[in-house]
C-alpha cells in the first residue's frame, strides 16, 4: 500500500505571510508528483507535475521543490492572499503503474488566509 | 474547450439500490480515472478507463464498475447501495502528464 502524507493538515496565517506544506511520499519506483489546489464547490486545479530529482516549479506565487531520492516535495506560497484559501493535495504515480491515470493522494493541507 | 463534465451533480439513493453516474472527458483526452472523496479517506483511487479498457483498478469490492465507450465518455456503475457509498464521486480526464476533473456527483445513501 502506497503512503502519501501531507503535513501540517491545516494552517491559518494572516495575508501577506509566506508558507509552506510538506509531501511526503515511498523513494522507491517513483514516477511522478502531482500537486492540486481543491478551493471549496469547484474542481480541483492542477498546480504542478514534477518528474525529476531536484525539480523546481513556480507559477507565480506559489513554487514547489522535489527530492525523491528522499522522499518529499514542498510547496511555498509567498504573500498569502485571501484567495489562496483552499486544500493543497500532493499525489504521487509509482513507476509500476506507469500509468498518468492512477493517483495516490495525500489527505491534504486545508490552508485559510485571513485577511 | 470545454472542460470535464459529470452528471447528476447530486443525486439521493436508498440502500440497496444501484447508481449509475456518467462523465464526460475533455476532447481528445482518451483517459477517464474515477476517484470516491470521503471525509474520513479522502481521495481514493477506483479505476482507470483508456481506450475502452480498463487500465488500473483501486482496492474498492467488486459493487463498483465502470465502462468505457468509445467516445470516451466513461460510467460507473454501484450496485447494492451501502450508507458508506456516501461520498463525493470525482473523474479525471488525461492526456500525457496532467489530469483535469470535473465538479463531481454527490451521492448521499439513504
Amino acid at each position: 500500500i502506497l503512503n502519501v502524507e501531507q503535513s501540517p493538515q491545516s494552517l491559518h496565517v494572516q495575508e501577506g505571510d509566506s508558507t509552506n506544506f510538506t509531501c511526503s511520499f515511498p523513494s522507491s519506483n517513483f514516477y511522478a508528483l502531482h500537486w492540486y489546489r481543491w478551493e471549496t464547490a469547484k474542481s480541483p486545479e492542477a498546480l504542478f507535475v514534477m518528474t525529476l530529482n531536484g525539480d523546481e516549479k513556480k507559477k507565480g506565487r506559489i513554487s514547489a521543490t522535489l527530492n525523491t531520492k528522499e522522499g518529499y516535495s514542498y510547496l511555498y506560497i509567498k504573500g498569502s492572499q485571501p484567495e489562496d484559501s483552499a486544500t493543497y493535495l500532493c499525489a504521487f504515480i509509482h513507476q509500476g503503474g506507469t500509468s498518468y491515470g492512477k493517483l495516490t493522494f495525500g489527505q491534504g493541507t486545508i490552508l485559510t488566509v485571513h485577511p | 474547450k470545454a472542460g470535464v463534465t459529470q452528471t447528476p451533480r447530486y443525486l439521493i439513493k436508498t440502500r440497496g439500490q444501484q447508481v449509475t453516474l456518467s462523465c464526460s472527458p475533455i476532447s481528445g483526452h482518451r483517459s477517464v480515472s474515477w476517484y470516491q472523496q470521503t471525509p474520513g479517506q479522502g481521495l481514493q483511487f477506483l479505476f482507470e478507463y483508456f481506450s475502452e479498457t480498463q487500465r488500473n483498478k483501486g482496492n474498492f469490492p467488486g459493487r463498483f464498475s465502470g465502462r468505457q465507450f468509445s467516445n470516451s465518455r466513461s460510467e460507473m456503475n454501484v450496485s447494492t447501495l451501502e450508507l458508506g457509498d456516501s461520498a463525493l464521486y470525482l473523474c479525471a480526464s488525461s492526456r500525457e502528464s496532467k489530469q483535469f476533473f470535473g465538479p463531481g456527483t454527490r451521492l448521499t445513501v439513504l
